[in-house]
């Protein structure tokens, strides 16, 4: 079966802070893997997507890391600020068509504090 | 980046109405597009493909004479919640991805908050 897999579910740290959000998939066949950061109450919002070929990507303070071997992926937040507080949804797409369908992780809800 | 938007963003209505939602890609067309139901603090669950010009697939144990699916035109596809009922409260969000892309950026739309009383 299918499956994404992150962890922490939950966490809280202090702004400036980093932290690395974690990710493991059963997904077969793999074509690329997407973060996404979703607000409450809003719909998910792209940070990143790696094929199966990329090691690294980053967007800004955001940096994701995949192993296709181990079937691993992370999201490194560099100085967290107050609005990084959201989950973070680790997404993985069997094909590189327009009509593949996506498998959600069940995310992982990040709360930044003062 | 490309926008996805959709109406109503929250809707009330009663146990037994039918609520028409609608997906809307701003600024490229989509043949294929995509519904998802999420309840609170759960991940988005696919409900169905929308593809423009044909029937939609459903996914297993979503029912599609509940939930219809009409994909008119290459930027519109419309989700209509039949006979609503309590359980159906939920947040509906479609996607569309952008072709051209490989892979293609999938976007989302902001989600249509409905509460069945």
């Amino acid at each position: 079966k299918n499956q994404v897999e992150q962890s922490p579910q939950s966490l809280i740290i202090l702004e400036g802070k980093n932290c690395t959000l974690q990710c493991n998939y059963t997904v077969s066949p793999f074509s690329n893997l997407r973060w996404y950061k979703q607000d409450t109450g809003r719909g998910p919002v792209s940070l990143t997507i790696m094929t199966f070929s990329e090691n690294t990507k980053s967007n800004g303070r955001y940096t994701a890391t995949l192993d296709a071997d181990t079937k691993q992926s992370s999201l490194h937040i560099t100085a967290s600020q107050l609005s990084d507080s959201a989950s973070y949804i680790c997404v993985v797409s069997p094909n590189t068509g327009t009509a593949s369908k996506l498998t959600f992780g069940t995310g992982t809800r990040l709360q930044v504090t003062l | 980046g490309a926008v996805v938007s959709q109406h109503p963003s929250r809707v009330i209505c009663k146990s037994g109405t039918s609520v028409k939602i609608e997906c809307r890609s701003l600024d490229f067309q989509a043949t294929t597009m995509f519904w998802y139901r999420q309840f609170p603090k759960q991940s988005l669950m696919l409900m169905a493909t929308s593809n423009e010009g044909s029937k939609a697939t459903y996914e297993q144990g979503v029912e599609k004479d509940k939930f219809l699916i009409n994909h008119a035109s290459l930027t519109l596809s419309t989700l209509t919640v039949t006979s609503a009922h309590p359980e159906d409260s939920s947040f509906y969000i479609c996607s569309a991805p952008q072709p051209g892309q490989s892979p293609p950026e999938q976007y989302f739309g902001p989600g249509t908050r409905l509460t069945v009383t």
